[in-house]
């Protein structure tokens, strides 16, 4: 399974963007790219996918590099709701392999 | 969004007795299941993977005896956790895949297991 790079955590203020990198250097030609995030003793959460262009949903926004190896999950406003630990997956067929994901603080 | 539900949702038992833990999906039938655990602070562990009507498949490390699972039918798969023992004390996390044009995977709540 591809491996993602992730930093251990971030900070930021609310109603500020949130930007979260992720490195996936060996991703392959169909794997898909997948954010779930998990709040403390809960499953996780969708958030987004994509598999070449940006995209775009309520949650957030997905953007792809242009050849594949890192993308950026961002929230455009982020509430204090939105803590939690990112992570970034990449799906081959069907099973989602987490890595350490990112845990992200939020201020008022 | 689908929804995926966890039965019980907190769970303690006596070493050496056996859990059992369900995994629904209420409103659409999985294709597939999978189920994972997480220590605290860790991440999720993908343990194993199962399709309606046949094995389970097991990722490396993890005892197929040990951990039992039974998917049979498409909206319940069940994990046994046979003679627990503290170290098995975790997290205890079920997703639901399907397939409607694009690929989706849902999970749910979780299911915290203490063994004392």
């Amino acid at each position: 399974d591809a491996k993602t790079t992730q930093p251990n955590s971030m900070e930021s203020n609310e109603e500020e963007p949130v930007h979260l990198p992720c490195n996936h250097s060996t991703i392959s030609g169909t794997d898909y790219i997948h954010w779930y995030r998990q709040l403390p003793s809960q499953g996780p959460e969708y958030v987004i996918h994509g598999l070449t262009s940006n995209v775009n949903n309520r949650m957030a926004s997905l953007a792809i590099a242009e050849d594949r190896k890192s993308s950026t999950l961002i929230l455009h406003r982020a509430t204090l709701r939105d803590a939690a630990v990112y992570y970034c997956i990449l799906r081959g067929f069907q099973k989602l392999v987490f890595g350490t994901g990112t845990r992200l603080l939020v201020s008022p | 969004g689908a929804v995926v539900s966890q039965h019980p949702s907190w769970v303690i038992c006596k070493s050496g007795t056996s859990v059992k833990i369900e995994c629904r999906s209420l409103d659409f039938q999985a294709t597939t299941m999978f189920w994972y655990r997480q220590f605290p602070k860790q991440s999720l562990m993908l343990m194993a993977t199962s399709n309606e009507g046949s094995k389970a498949t097991y990722e490396q490390g993890v005892e197929k005896d040990k951990f039992l699972i039974n998917h049979a039918s498409l909206t319940l798969s069940t994990l046994t956790v046979t003679s627990a023992h503290p170290e098995d004390s975790s997290f205890y996390i079920c997703s639901a895949g399907r397939t409607s044009g694009i690929y989706e995977q849902y999970f749910g709540p979780g299911t915290r297991l203490t063994v004392t």
